[in-house]
């Protein structure tokens, strides 16, 4: 069974300031990772993904995150914060027993304040 | 080159109603999975199709199901509707389903109001 638990509903930000926000998961099995990002009534659209190799994952606008299989966490981070970031995040875990299925977390909103 | 569209983007049933939702894979997709999105309890899987056939479910009752047609598009029908049925359902597509790692493109979804 896999889980996934997202710290924080929301996170709040001002322009310019650091983005992360925490991903931790639970899995019997090595982890495939995702985060994905929801603007308001809109789909999902893939952020970046961890399946092997290098632990340190670069994604699109600037994100990235790290797998640490000891802390079982996979938390997203972005350097400098844009009015633009503003949306819902999720993370995401599948494995390779199951097929197609993502097991999501909860989602955190995020905030970017002028 | 197109992604994943689902229609229709809105749908109002009242409670006992069927409800039919539509996706349309990426050209080359053969995965079609299937997500509700209700408020309150995030993003649940609820189905798989690939290559014509149901490869995984989710924690769903048997009132909701589906089928994927020989151009790998996809139906999700919902019967006996309940209230808490009213969510956001997403379509999703992939290059083939049997290597996980594959990226999973989404549709804008379907808001299903059942009042």
């Amino acid at each position: 069974a896999q889980s996934v638990t997202q710290l924080g509903s929301h996170v709040s930000v001002s322009e310019g300031a650091l983005v992360l926000l925490r991903c931790n998961y639970s899995s019997s099995v090595p982890p495939y990772l995702f985060w994905y990002v929801q603007y308001p009534n809109q789909g999902l659209q893939l952020l970046l993904k961890y399946t092997t190799g290098a632990t340190l994952v670069k994604g699109i606008n600037g994100f990235e995150a790290e797998f640490k299989k000891s802390e079982t966490s996979f938390h997203l981070t972005k350097p400098s914060a844009h009015m633009s970031d503003a949306a819902e995040y999720f993370c995401a875990v599948s494995a390779r027993a199951s097929y197609g299925k993502l097991t999501f977390g909860q989602g955190t909103i995020l905030t970017v304040h002028p | 080159e197109a992604g994943v569209t689902q229609s229709p983007t809105h749908l109002i049933k009242t409670r006992g109603q069927q409800a039919t939702l539509r996706c349309s894979p990426i050209s080359g997709h053969t995965s079609v999975y299937w997500y509700q999105q209700a408020l309150g309890l995030g993003l649940q899987f609820l189905l798989w199709y690939d290559e014509g056939e149901e490869r995984n479910r989710g924690n769903f009752p048997p009132r909701f199901s589906g089928r994927q047609f020989p151009n790998y598009s996809s139906e999700l029908n919902v019967n006996a509707l309940e209230l808490e049925d009213s969510a956001l359902y997403l379509c999703a597509s992939s290059s083939t389903g049997r290597r996980v790692n594959t990226e999973a493109f989404f549709g804008q979804g379907t808001r299903l109001t059942v009042v």
